[in-house]
Parts: C-alpha cells; structure tokens; sequence
C-alpha cells in the first residue's frame, strides 16, 4: 500500500479538465514543496510532467498544472486530449531519507 | 540524454544481481541519481538515491541492508547491487537522474529482474 493517495482512475472527454489528488501527511506533502507527477503510457518509461508542486519542465503543454493545499496535491489536465490518456503518479520526499510514490491514477479519455 | 540500464534477469531466490545504468549526454558524476522498481502490473516504487557527491546514500526500508547503490565516475554508469533477493524484488528496475535530488528528470527504459526459482 503506497504512504500517496491517489484515485485508481478518473476520466473526462475530449476538451474537459480532470484533476488527479495525491493526499499524504504532515510529513510528506504537507511539509515539502517537492511533489512531481510523472505520466507512464503503457510499455514506455514514465516521464516528468510537473515538479516542485507547479512547475512544468520544458516541452510539458500547459495544459498541465500542478497545486497543492493543505497534505493533498493535485494534478489538472485542463482541454483533455487523447494522447493524455495514461497513468499517472505523484512522487514526494517523505522526510524520513525516503521517497514515496501514489499508486498511480489511469486517465481514461471517453 | 540516455540512460541504459543492464544486468537484468532470471535469478534463484536468494541469489545475487548487479544492474548498470550507462549514461551519454549526462554526468551522472554532477546529479542526483534514483533507481525506481515496476513489478508487472504494478506501480512504480522508489528504490534507493545517491547523491551528487556521490557519497551520500539513501535506500527505501524494503531494499535497506541488502541493495547498495553506487556509482563510477570514470565509466559515467550508477550501479546497484542487489543481494538476498526474493520474489518480490521481481520488477523492472528503471535508473533515473537529475540535476535535482527530489525530481526524476530524465529515465532509463528498465532492465527486468526476475527471481524465481
């Protein structure tokens, strides 16, 4: 069981916005600005989307956005298109000298 | 950027494996090097650190005691060795760098590791 929750999967059509949680503790997400989320379609690596809770490397569409309040992250996937259609994970230092990932959340496009 | 891991395959349980992480177009010398574990169907798990300095380690509490992660500057590769390995070790293990030691900037395709008797 991963110390990040995350929804097992959520879904939207074409053009709509979806927004991914990844909820920890006090410890965790709560306490440390370094929350990433990562996008995996199946059989390929995982890449980073968004770092630093809100930040977004280059070539990322800003389509994606990353927040934070409180012990819960979010991911939103604003004008949902079909290649956005993967799983998704938040990764966060757990300030015990350790990393924790979520669970993973499958976006499915309709 | 390219990161290649090797040293993937069958072992008995209880046995021992030595992944490499080959890197071009990056210094794995100047950043902050992961290795991440995906059992089949599973989600990804982080596995173990080192940083820049290449001294400094740290391990997730499944891995602590038996994996040690490690790196040659000279071959530009990171290094883990995994000893006492068992069933759920089964993964494929992904090396992952960057510039920052809280982000996975830049990923591996994996190497599979499976321990079966």
């Amino acid at each position: 069981q991963s110390a990040l929750t995350q929804p097992r999967s959520v879904s939207g059509s074409p053009g709509q916005s979806v927004t991914i949680s990844c909820t920890g503790t006090s410890s965790d997400v709560g306490r440390y600005n370094y929350v990433s989320w990562y996008q995996q379609h199946p059989g390929d690596a995982p890449k980073l989307m968004v770092y630093d809770v809100f930040k977004r490397p280059s070539g990322v569409p800003d389509r994606f956005s990353g927040s934070k309040s409180g012990n819960t992250a979010s991911l939103t996937i604003s004008g949902l298109q079909a290649e956005d259609e993967a799983d998704y994970y938040c990764f966060s230092y757990s300030g015990r000298n350790t990393f924790d990932f979520g669970g993973g959340t499958k976006v499915t496009v309709l | 950027v390219q990161l290649v891991e090797s040293g993937g395959g069958l072992v008995q349980p209880g046995g021992s494996l030595k992944l490499s992480c080959a890197a071009s177009g990056f210094a794995v010398s100047r950043n902050w090097m992961h290795w991440v574990r995906q059992a089949p169907g599973k989600g990804l798990v982080w596995v173990s650190r080192i940083n820049s300095d290449g001294i400094n380690t740290i391990y997730a509490d499944s891995v602590k005691g038996r994996f040690t992660i490690s790196r040659d500057d000279a071959k530009n590769t990171l290094y883990l060795q995994m000893n006492t390995l068992s069933a759920e070790d089964t993964a494929l293990y992904y090396c992952v760098g960057g510039v920052a030691g809280h982000n996975l900037e830049n990923w591996g395709q994996g190497t599979l590791v499976t321990v079966s008797s």
